[in-house]
């Protein structure tokens, strides 16, 4: 059954360091977000990307967060300088939706990524 | 501004008891999806169900069942005879139309006791 895969699934690293998380999303969907999950608390929404351009972000996607689908299978979420705040599951999710007009997420594994 | 209340945090059962999961939600959209998503302790998260926002029928599967109410805004969940692994964290989510933006409520986490 095809999947979402990310990778890392876990990244230390230190604070004010650049970190890339990637994702392989499933090949036919169209629709590509990112979430993040600080340990037990909601998973709250980053962005969406369709048409290879961002079409939603939330307040916390700010301009230390960008996105890219550099070729056509990676999709890409960057943290330019990071912060202990963002130490947090971040979950990569695509969706089909193919002309329906809403569909279920499939969420990767996850990649945990720990600021010191 | 769009907006999921999921008012319990923890709900602790015995197994074989059935519980139902609260989920209200706040949109000024006229069409919107619902969606509950489980998060076992293995921590994936799984879709269970989507619900169109004109189709209020009440939904069966297995020992799961939603209850969709728009004059009240919620869509709950019920499990019966609830199992050992059942146990996990259960998500109540709103969607747009465009597909392009969920959000997710802050969860509820059920533990089923033997």
């Amino acid at each position: 059954e095809p999947e979402v895969t990310q990778t890392p699934s876990h990244q230390v690293t230190q604070m004010g360091q650049e970190v890339i998380l990637r994702c392989v999303p499933i090949s036919n969907h169209l629709y590509f977000y990112w979430y993040r999950q600080i340990l037990g608390q909601k998973v709250e929404f980053l962005v969406s990307f369709y048409n290879n351009e961002i079409s939603e972000k939330s307040e916390i996607f700010d301009d230390q967060f960008s996105v890219e689908r550099p070729d056509g299978s990676n999709f890409t979420l960057k943290i330019r300088s990071t912060k202990l705040e963002d130490s947090a599951m971040y979950f990569c999710a695509s969706s089909s939706w193919s002309g329906r007009p809403a569909g279920e997420l499939f969420f990767g594994e996850g990649s945990r990524l720990t600021v010191l | 501004a769009q907006k999921v209340t999921q008012a319990q945090t923890e709900i602790s059962v015995v197994e074989k008891e059935d519980v139902t999961l609260d989920c209200v939600y706040e949109t000024r959209d006229t069409t919107y999806y619902l969606f509950w998503y489980k998060q076992p302790p293995s921590g994936e998260l799984v879709f269970l169900i989507r619900r169109n926002s004109f189709d209020e029928q009440n939904e069966i599967s297995g020992r799961y069942s939603w209850n969709f109410q728009k004059s009240t805004s919620s869509f709950n969940f019920t499990i019966t005879a609830s199992q050992v692994v059942d146990s996990a964290v259960y998500f109540c989510a709103l969607g747009d139309t465009g597909g392009f933006k969920t959000i997710f409520g802050a969860g509820t986490r059920l533990f089923v006791k033997a």
